[in-house]
């Protein structure tokens, strides 16, 4: 497509539940990355994604926060027993590379758990 | 590890005259990009404008323009003849250059509310 896709744009779950967030990148681009955006903050970085290969993950807040790219392009950022400082926005960046390229990003998805 | 500072939450500007965004960084890499992105209230981060630190020539993208000064670690924003349409939150972030601590993750400040009066 034409730009970085993200869905759902809003998903409101109840604590406790697990939640899937996805990432279509833009056609091409070699690397995606997920950032954490709290309300009225800049992103934080969660993670990582070379093609299919999740370079770095040291970003995940905890082992409830999961993401993979199986086959190099969609991602899917997946938080199990959701609490509510996962609250957040979720932004999906793409890029050519990783070396040199700028990030180009989606809508994100604003997450509010109750 | 790199930080990103933006000391103004908010700042405020008459349409069609022109005001600046400080951002401040630390680091102790000598090569590293700097970006500006916009995030209007639809979420979406768009480029705004960056900077190579290796160039010493400033950033000019139509209206806007960037002061980098590289010994001071600052890189402020000047945005001219501003527009109802500049109205956005403003970010300020740091890439280190390929080998670097973090050659691929963006360190971000956290935001300019930029407001444009009519």
């Amino acid at each position: 497509g034409a730009g970085v896709s993200q869905s759902p744009r809003y998903k409101v779950a109840k604590r406790g539940q697990d939640v899937a967030l996805r990432c279509d990148p833009i056609s091409g681009h070699v690397s995606l990355f997920w950032y954490q955006q709290a309300l009225g903050q800049g992103p934080e970085f969660l993670t990582y994604f070379q093609n299919e290969a999740q370079l770095d993950k040291s970003g995940l807040p905890s082992d409830r926060f999961f993401a993979e790219r199986p086959e190099g392009s969609v991602s899917t950022l997946k938080i199990q027993r959701t609490q509510q400082e996962d609250s957040a926005v979720y932004l999906c960046a793409s890029s050519l590379d990783r070396a040199h390229q700028p990030q180009h990003f989606g809508d994100g998805t604003r997450l509010s758990i109750l | 590890a790199q930080t990103v500072t933006q000391s103004q939450p908010e700042m405020s500007v008459q349409e069609a005259e022109t005001v600046t965004l400080s951002c401040t960084y630390d680091t102790s890499e000598s090569d590293y990009y700097l970006f500006w992105y916009k995030q209007p209230p639809s979420r979406q981060m768009i480029l705004v404008i960056r900077q190579e630190a290796y160039k010493q020539q400033n950033a000019t993208e139509n209206r806007f323009s960037v002061n980098f000064q590289k010994a001071a670690k600052s890189f402020s924003l000047k945005i001219s003849d501003s527009q109802l349409g500049d109205a956005a939150m403003y970010f300020c972030a740091y890439r280190s250059a390929p080998g670097g601590a973090s050659n691929y993750q963006l360190i971000w400040g956290a935001g300019t509310k930029l407001i444009i009066k009519p």
